[in-house]
């Protein structure tokens, strides 16, 4: 099984701040995956093949990665954006998701 | 529109079993994998399976075998899951999800909360 290393946990970020969420894979996977996950809603797609913006999302938010080293970055944090985000891996059985980044604004 | 609309929410006993539904609708339901994800309270998210509606072809993850049942009827475009000898390590959300081009889990129901409890 693949395990995936969010890191942080937790963090809260002043808005306008840059905000770097890290996912690191136990083994290569070819793509990552990110979810945007507010308290009491279902998670929404948020990042897919490890760049690519889900529909609806704000330019501000990206992605990059590769192997086992996989980012989530916002250029400039706002209110809206606190949330926990997950990570997903679907490379191998079984898909695996990170233990989430739980943001919050300060 | 895809919409995957769950049932509601479940206060079962110990050792019991309990069954989930999601209905689909707004799409080809016998043309896309079903996914179903765990999220217990608090905690983060563990895929459980998936099943194919189109010809019945399932795979779990390990974890969840002979845990987790995954069923699905053409006729009403509804997945099913089917969880067993619950234990209060099963309380959780429970979530259908369906891929879209090129993005895993593009949408989601809206969950169905389990609760083991005597």
């Amino acid at each position: 099984e693949i395990v995936l290393t969010q890191s942080p946990t937790t963090m809260a970020a002043s808005p306008g701040e840059k905000v770097t969420i890290t996912c690191r894979a136990s083994s290569s996977v070819s793509y990552m995956h990110w979810f945007q996950q507010k308290s009491g809603t279902s998670p929404k797609p948020w990042i897919y093949d490890t760049s690519k913006l889900a529909s609806g999302v704000p330019d501000r938010f990206s992605g990059s990665g590769s192997g086992t080293s996989y980012s989530l970055t916002i250029s400039s944090m706002e209110a809206e954006d606190a949330a926990t985000y997950y990570c997903l891996q679907r490379s191998s059985y079984p898909l695996t998701f990170g233990s989430g980044t739980k943001l919050e604004i300060k | 529109q895809v919409q995957l609309q769950q049932s509601g929410a479940e206060l079962v006993k110990p050792g019991s079993s309990v069954k989930i539904s999601c209905k689909a609708s707004g799409y080809t339901f016998t043309s896309y994998d079903m996914h179903w994800i765990k999220q217990q309270p608090g905690n983060g998210l563990e895929w459980i399976g998936w099943i194919y509606p189109g010809n019945g072809n399932t795979k779990y993850n390990q974890k969840f075998n002979g845990k987790a049942t995954l069923t699905a009827d053409k006729s009403s475009s509804t997945a099913y899951m089917q969880l067993s000898s619950l234990t209060s390590e099963d309380s959780a959300v429970y979530f259908c999800a369906r891929r879209a081009a090129g993005s895993p889990f593009a949408y989601w129901g809206q969950g169905t909360l389990v609760t083991v409890s005597s």
